[in-house]
C-alpha cells in the first residue's frame, strides 16, 4: 500500500453550494499563478490562471481571487459537482526570470457531498 | 493544449536498480520540467530539463542520482538511479506552452514502489 504521508486539509461541501478553496502563496516577486486540479491516479489539470496586473479572473464556474497585498489566492467554484471531487493546488510562478519554474502550495481536498 | 504521455504509468522495482521513465509531448515546448509527487503530498520540483545540454537541477536533487535527458523540444527522460525505497513515489513530468503561454501542462504521472 502507500506510505503515510501529510493529511491534506479537506473542504467538505455539499452538491449545488458554493466553494471556496484559499491559497497562501511565498514570494512577492511571483507574477503569475495557476489553480491545478488532481484527480487520484491523474497528473495536475490546468483549472484557471491569473496573473499579478489582475485581482479577478472567471472561467465557467470557476472564478479566481489574487490579494497581492497579503499574497493570497482564492478559487471558487460554483454549484459544485461531484466531478469536481479532486485534490486543489494552487502554483506560482517568477516567470521568465524566475526559469519559469512552479512553486506548489500544500494543497486541498475538496469533497463534495450528495 | 499540449498532451503529455509518460511511460511507464508504474512499476515495483527492487533496492538498488535504476529506472528510466520517458515523457513524451505531443507538440513542441518551450520547457520541459521533472517533478516528485509523494503520496498525499504537493509537487517538488526536481529539474528543469534543458534540450542538448545537461538539465538545471533544484536544492536537493544531483544528476547523479536523477540524470536527465532531453535530446529535443518533445521528448525527456528521467533515470531514478541506485534506487531505495526512499525513492517511492509520482514523478512527473510538465511541459510549458510557447508564444508567451505561462501554462504548464503535466503528464499522468508514473508511480514508483522501490521494495
Amino acid at each position: 500500500g502507500e506510505s503515510v504521508g501529510l493529511h491534506l486539509p479537506t473542504l467538505s461541501v455539499q452538491e449545488g453550494d458554493n466553494s471556496i478553496i484559499n491559497c497562501a502563496y511565498s514570494n512577492s516577486a511571483s507574477d503569475y499563478f495557476i489553480w491545478y486540479k488532481q484527480e487520484s491516479g491523474k497528473g495536475p489539470q490546468f483549472i484557471i490562471d491569473i496573473r499579478s496586473n489582475m485581482d479577478k479572473r472567471q472561467g465557467q464556474r470557476v472564478t479566481v481571487l489574487l490579494n497581492k497585498t497579503v499574497k493570497h489566492l482564492s478559487l471558487q467554484i460554483a454549484a459544485t459537482q461531484p466531478g469536481d471531487s479532486a485534490v486543489y493546488f494552487c502554483a506560482e510562478n517568477m516567470g521568465t526570470g524566475g526559469g519559469n519554474k512552479l512553486t506548489f502550495g500544500t494543497g486541498t481536498q475538496l469533497k463534495v457531498e450528495l | 493544449s499540449a498532451v503529455i504521455s509518460q511511460k511507464p504509468s508504474r512499476d515495483i522495482c527492487q533496492r538498488g536498480t535504476s529506472l528510466t521513465i520517458q515523457c513524451q509531448v505531443d507538440s513542441q515546448v518551450t520547457m520541459m520540467f521533472w517533478y516528485r509527487q509523494q503520496p498525499g503530498q504537493s509537487l517538488t520540483l526536481i529539474a528543469t530539463a534543458n534540450q542538448g545540454s545537461e538539465a538545471t537541477y533544484e536544492s536537493g536533487f544531483v544528476i547523479d542520482k536523477f540524470p536527465i535527458s532531453r535530446p529535443n523540444l518533445t521528448f525527456s527522460t528521467l533515470t531514478v538511479s541506485n534506487m531505495s525505497p526512499e525513492d517511492s513515489s509520482i514523478y512527473l513530468c510538465s511541459g510549458l506552452g510557447g508564444a508567451g503561454s505561462g501554462e504548464q501542462f503535466f503528464g499522468p504521472g508514473t508511480r514508483l514502489t522501490v521494495l
